[in-house]
């Protein structure tokens, strides 16, 4: 069975500064979705970024970019020029790649991370 | 971008009473839906995968007969909680995903409460 570990569960991180929440995850599949997903106060869930396994470049998306590791089964998440509003809980979570019911997510446990003024 | 309405956002019932959730995709049709159950300050646990017009994939663990889901149309599916008992609260999300796309949209979630 997959699993996905975030072992940060809380973060914090100044205004303006960069931020690097972790996360690795365990699969004996080798063409898999890996997904970055934050949930703020408001508990709705939004996409932040996607990575495919089969692509070795690094997604990104505007101050959002990710360190992909499929070797080390390492899918870090960078945020840059950090602002107030990316203070949520910040979830990893994997896929395989076939559809159908394997396109359930697993996720991680959650990074919390705060933005100080 | 894609709308996924779920309906109520939060609900206070009472111990031994049912409640319905619904989860609708505004703009799409929706071949899969995802059903997740989601405890204070902890990660969403899939409890269920249902297609349009078959029976619903409980995950291990996942009481079929409490946990009620029912994907009769491509823009609805339904979660009832059976018989709901205060550990049954929660918060519940629903996820959509388009045909064949690949991206999933979630719904804004209920909050459920059972005195």
């Amino acid at each position: 069975a997959q699993t996905v570990t975030q072992s940060q569960p809380e973060m914090s991180v100044q205004e303006a500064e960069t931020v690097t929440l972790s996360c690795t995850y365990d699969t004996s599949e080798s063409d898999y979705y890996l997904f970055w997903y934050k949930q703020p106060p408001s508990r709705q869930m939004i996409l932040v970024i996607r990575q495919e396994a089969y692509k070795q470049q690094n997604a990104t998306e505007n101050r959002f970019s990710v360190n992909f590791q499929k070797a080390a089964k390492s899918f870090s998440l960078k945020i840059s020029d950090s602002q107030l509003g990316d203070a949520a809980m910040y979830f990893c979570a994997y896929r395989k790649s076939s559809g159908g019911s394997n396109y359930k997510l697993t996720f991680g446990k959650g990074t919390l991370l705060t933005v100080n003024p | 971008g894609a709308v996924v309405s779920q309906h109520p956002s939060w609900v206070i019932c009472k111990s031994g009473t049912s409640v319905k959730i619904e989860c609708r995709s505004l703009d799409f049709q929706a071949t899969t839906m995802f059903w997740y159950r989601q405890f204070p300050k902890q990660s969403l646990m899939l409890m269920a995968t249902s297609n349009e017009g078959s029976k619903a994939t409980y995950e291990q663990g996942v009481e079929k007969d409490k946990f009620l889901i029912n994907h009769a149309s491509l823009t609805l599916s339904t979660l009832t909680v059976t018989s709901a008992h205060p550990e049954d609260s929660s918060f519940y999300i629903c996820s959509a995903r388009e045909g064949q796309r690949e991206k999933l949209f979630f719904g804004s979630g209920t909050q459920l409460s059972v005195l």
